[in-house]
């Protein structure tokens, strides 16, 4: 059974840099997309973008000048940078493995809350 | 890009059934199949309910269907049951080749 766990720092600094990482544990990232989602507290699902095994990406329009999304499929890892942060990007965020075929999430990790404060 | 509108919220007493909008453009819902719906208890990660506007995947009750008409799919829960409630949200793709979120429907089994 595939698992997917996020990890990496649970505040972050306004103007600094998210990073945060998804593992994949129990399958094969290839061939595969693996998205990152977030929520704000209290509020809905936005989707920020996917990283297919390849490499080749696709980012929401809104966050698309500040996120990057990489894959390393050697360890079996995919992650997620944000750059330029506020305290809008306040939020639980998310990896998931996309069936693109499908348009749908079918796995997701347990969610990583990130705080972006001074 | 906007998100897809859906109900802030609906109810419903148990055994009853409930249906869920998601109403977006030509552009996402209604021009494309790629609608998928997903449940989320409270401090937990969603889970996929329906995908390909009205295929279940494997496990989930089949209480739960989808469906769409025009710009409009819908996410219907038959014979509802108190573990139902919960928040939902729609999804799907865009013309612009990318993917939006329906602004989330509070579910409360009455």
């Amino acid at each position: 059974q595939v698992q997917l766990q996020e990890s990496g720092p649970g505040l972050v600094k306004p103007s600094e840099t998210l990073s945060l990482t998804c593992t994949v544990s129990g399958g094969s990232m290839s061939p595969y997309f693996w998205s990152w989602i977030r929520q704000p507290p209290g509020k809905g699902l936005e989707w920020i973008g996917y990283v297919y095994s390849s490499g080749s990406t696709n980012y929401s329009p809104s966050l698309k000048s500040r996120v990057t999304i990489s894959v390393d499929t050697s360890k079996n890892q995919f992650s997620l940078r944000l750059i330029s942060v506020t305290a809008a990007d306040t939020a639980v965020y998310y990896c998931a493995r996309f069936i693109l075929m499908s348009g749908a999430f079918d796995m997701w990790g347990q969610g990583t809350r990130v705080t972006v404060s001074s | 890009q906007s998100a897809l509108t859906q109900p802030a919220s609906v109810s419903g007493s148990p055994g009853q059934s409930i249906t869920i909008s998601c109403t977006g453009t030509g552009g996402d819902v209604g021009g494309y199949n790629y609608v998928s719906w997903y449940q989320q208890h409270p401090g937990k990660a969603p889970k996929l309910m329906i995908y390909d506007v009205s295929d279940r995947p494997s496990g989930v009750s089949n209480r739960f269907s989808g469906s769409k008409s025009g710009n409009t799919a819908s996410l219907t829960i038959s014979g509802l049951q108190a573990e139902d409630e919960a928040d939902y949200y729609c999804y799907s793709y865009t013309s612009i080749s990318t993917w939006v979120f329906g602004g989330g429907t509070k579910l409360t089994v009455l």
